[in-house]
């Protein structure tokens, strides 16, 4: 099995921290991404990475900024986190090539007080 | 606009009753379509696809490209389909999925 793992389930931060979210899949996968998923509003596109060192914005980048190493390691980093940063946090992986399915983490819900 | 509208927050059915999920989607060329669920505390994981035409958990949903619609349907609901569901396209030539808001589906006993 796929294995997409994020290094926290929960976590607590203060406003004006600067946050870090690690997501690791052991299947040598291309592609990573960072979600944001809000109730009423979906899965919301952060960043996503299709090599090492190569990173794109998605739709709702402002605030994040993102690090992929190595292949198998994608981080999300909240530079200076804020209120409206509390959410749930998902990240995913899919293989590349002409195989589109992703495999997702089990997410990070952050709260920023 | 590339989008995915399920216009559904929460259907709620029950059991036995038949279940159908919209999803339509703006598009103009040809997309790959999914369904993807998630059941209470667990990841979000692949449901179905359109390409693989097949049925999963007795769930199957059917491009419709005059309508631009991937509605997901089962004939018969039961209490463990009871999750979230999303609809979402990744438009030709690129991986990047484009989620729905989801419709959170309750079945009744």
């Amino acid at each position: 099995d796929v294995k997409v793992t994020q290094s926290s389930r929960y976590l607590v931060k203060r406003t004006g921290e600067k946050v870090f979210l690690e997501c690791v899949q052991d299947m040598d996968h291309e592609n990573m991404f960072w979600y944001r998923q809000d109730p009423g509003l979906g899965l919301r596109l952060i960043y996503f990475s299709y090599d090492v060192k190569m990173k794109e914005k998605g739709d709702i980048p402002e605030g994040y900024s993102v690090s992929r190493e190595k292949k198998e390691r994608f981080s999300l980093i909240l530079e200076s986190a804020s209120t409206n940063q509390t959410s749930m946090y998902l990240c995913a992986s899919t293989i590349g090539g002409g195989n589109t399915e992703a495999f997702f983490g089990q997410g990070t819900r952050l709260t920023v007080v | 606009a590339q989008r995915v509208t399920q216009p559904e927050k929460l259907l709620s059915v029950f059991k036995g009753a038949p279940v159908e999920l919209k999803c339509n989607y703006s598009y103009s060329g040809s997309p790959e379509l999914f369904w993807y669920v998630q059941y209470s505390r667990q990841r979000l994981q692949l449901l179905l696809r359109h390409i693989s035409r097949e049925s999963i958990k007795g769930f199957t949903a059917d491009l419709n490209k005059g309508e631009t619609s991937f509605h997901l349907k089962k004939p018969f609901a039961q209490e463990e389909d009871s999750a979230m569901y999303y609809c979402a396209l990744i438009p030709s030539g690129t991986y990047k999925y484009i989620f729905g808001t989801g419709t959170r589906l309750k079945v009744l006993a």
